[in-house]
């Protein structure tokens, strides 16, 4: 139980084209799920919180005009990278807490999308 | 300590060998501390998760201990197995102003060779 899936795995874009990166809970209702980035050697680095049905909660640094989250569902959230730019090369990772989960409950993570842009 | 530290940063061990990493976190709002194991090209596999001072979780041959006081995570392998290569992560939950939210440290990466 509790699987994460996340497509595409890896993407290759020409800079100045929009990425979308989806990320879905297979077998339980996630009312919140996060987006966090790698870099190589550095740890993952939360971007921003997507709650269902409502706007999503950016971490400080994070543009989000540049990255658009949507949570329309229990089980989707996308993460749109628009106009990438090399420097957004990286990792990109989601996860999903259950719904009624307390807060420091188990995330449970896709396997990420490898972005790199031309 | 301000950040989630891991140590060693990778380790090679035999097949058979007993091995442990360190995490290391803000005792400060502490909330809770997870240990994920994460293979190459696959999802962040939750091992544990840690809430209350002297802690102890075990599966299987891994197991994990909790010092909130002091702010630091134990996670041990015992009769390590190639299968257990793998990185492991730990992460803390901080309480922040903004809510609550995991900090990840950077990983130990774990070889086990036959």
């Amino acid at each position: 139980g509790a699987v994460v899936s996340q497509h595409p795995s890896r993407v290759i874009c020409k800079s100045g084209t929009s990425v979308k990166i989806e990320c879905r809970s297979l077998d339980f209702q996630a009312t919140t799920m996060f987006w966090y980035r790698q870099f190589p050697k550095q740890s993952l680095m939360l971007m921003a919180t997507s709650n269902e049905g409502s706007k999503a909660t950016y971490e400080q640094g994070v543009e989000k005009d540049k990255f658009l989250i949507n949570h329309a569902s229990l089980t989707l959230s996308t993460l749109t990278v628009t106009s990438a730019h090399p420097e957004d090369s990286s990792f990109y990772i989601c996860s999903a807490r259950e719904a009624l989960a307390d807060l420091w409950e188990t995330q449970y993570f896709g396997p990420g999308t490898r972005l790199l842009v031309l | 300590i301000l950040n989630v530290e891991q140590s060693p940063q990778s380790l090679h061990v035999q097949e058979g060998d007993s091995t442990n990493f360190t995490c290391s976190f803000p005792s400060s709002n502490f909330y809770a501390l997870h240990w994920y194991r994460w293979e190459t090209a696959k999802s962040p596999e939750a091992l544990f998760v840690m809430t209350l001072n002297g802690d102890e979780k075990k599966k299987g041959r891994i197991s994990a201990t909790l010092n909130t006081k002091e702010g630091y995570s134990y996670l041990y392998i015992k009769g390590s197995q190639p299968e257990d290569s793998a990185t492991y992560l730990c992460a803390s939950n901080i309480l922040t102003g903004g809510g609550n939210k995991l900090t990840f440290g950077t990983g130990t990466q774990l070889k086990v060779e036959l």
